[in-house]
């Protein structure tokens, strides 16, 4: 049972250039999350699924997109990278949010720089 | 959404319980308190969570105030491993989202 893992753990990007990170998790999880966080800041979400084939836009989602073709699976694309989007990328997951009370479970992050 | 106000940073000594505060005034009846821990850059550890009773299980104790309006997160007795981030979220709206603020830089010593 890995949890939920994050592909990959580090990445550099010249500005302009694209690049997906990937979230899998195993736990069966209906939700699943993506966040960013900057030095010092607490974590601001970027987009979340509530299920297979739907997404949706959290806090910060622009110059990102997400898709979510398999539950398991929560892809985070970057079209253009730009210098403001150098942070750490967490993924979540979580069941179904009518068990309001359950707990969320976090990857170990990827953490992104641009130049 | 509920937000959460705590204190920026706390010192605890090793072997000592660490109290941290947590505020929530306008937090829903049916909205939970969820703690959070980030130990350096990792990913966030889920620790408790709570609705109105307090709630202890083998990592801290939840003690959430009768009008709801506050909690407070003990580790009964902290050690240098526990010295992270600590959020105080209240989990709310239909996807269940958990949003964080900065929490509470808890620093453990010697």
């Amino acid at each position: 049972n890995a949890g939920v893992t994050q592909t990959p753990k580090f990445r550099v990007l010249k500005t302009g250039q694209s690049m997906t990170l990937l979230c899998a998790q195993d736990m069966n999880h209906e939700y699943m999350y993506w966040y960013r966080q900057d030095p010092g800041m607490g974590l601001r979400l970027i987009h979340y699924s509530v299920g297979e084939g739907t997404t949706a836009k959290g806090e910060v989602p622009d110059g990102y997109n997400v898709s979510r073709l398999k539950k398991q699976n929560f892809l985070l694309g970057l079209e253009s990278a730009a210098p403001s989007q150098t942070s750490v990328y967490f993924c979540a997951s979580s069941y179904s949010p009518g068990l309001r009370n359950t707990e969320a479970f976090f990857g170990q992050g990827t953490r992104l720089t641009v130049v | 959404d509920a937000k959460t106000t705590q204190p920026p940073s706390m010192d605890c000594a090793e072997g000592r319980a660490a109290n941290l505060p947590c505020n929530h005034s306008t937090i829903s009846g049916n909205e939970y308190v969820y703690w959070y821990r980030q130990i350096h850059s990792q990913g966030p550890q889920y620790i408790i969570h709570g609705l109105k009773n307090n709630e202890t299980n083998e990592m801290a104790s939840l003690i959430i105030t009768e009008d709801r309006k506050s909690s407070t997160l003990i580790l009964p007795h902290a050690t240098l491993r526990d010295t992270a981030v600590y959020y105080c979220i209240v989990r709310t709206g239909t996807a269940s989202k958990l949003t964080f603020g900065t929490g509470t830089r808890l620093q453990v010593t010697l």
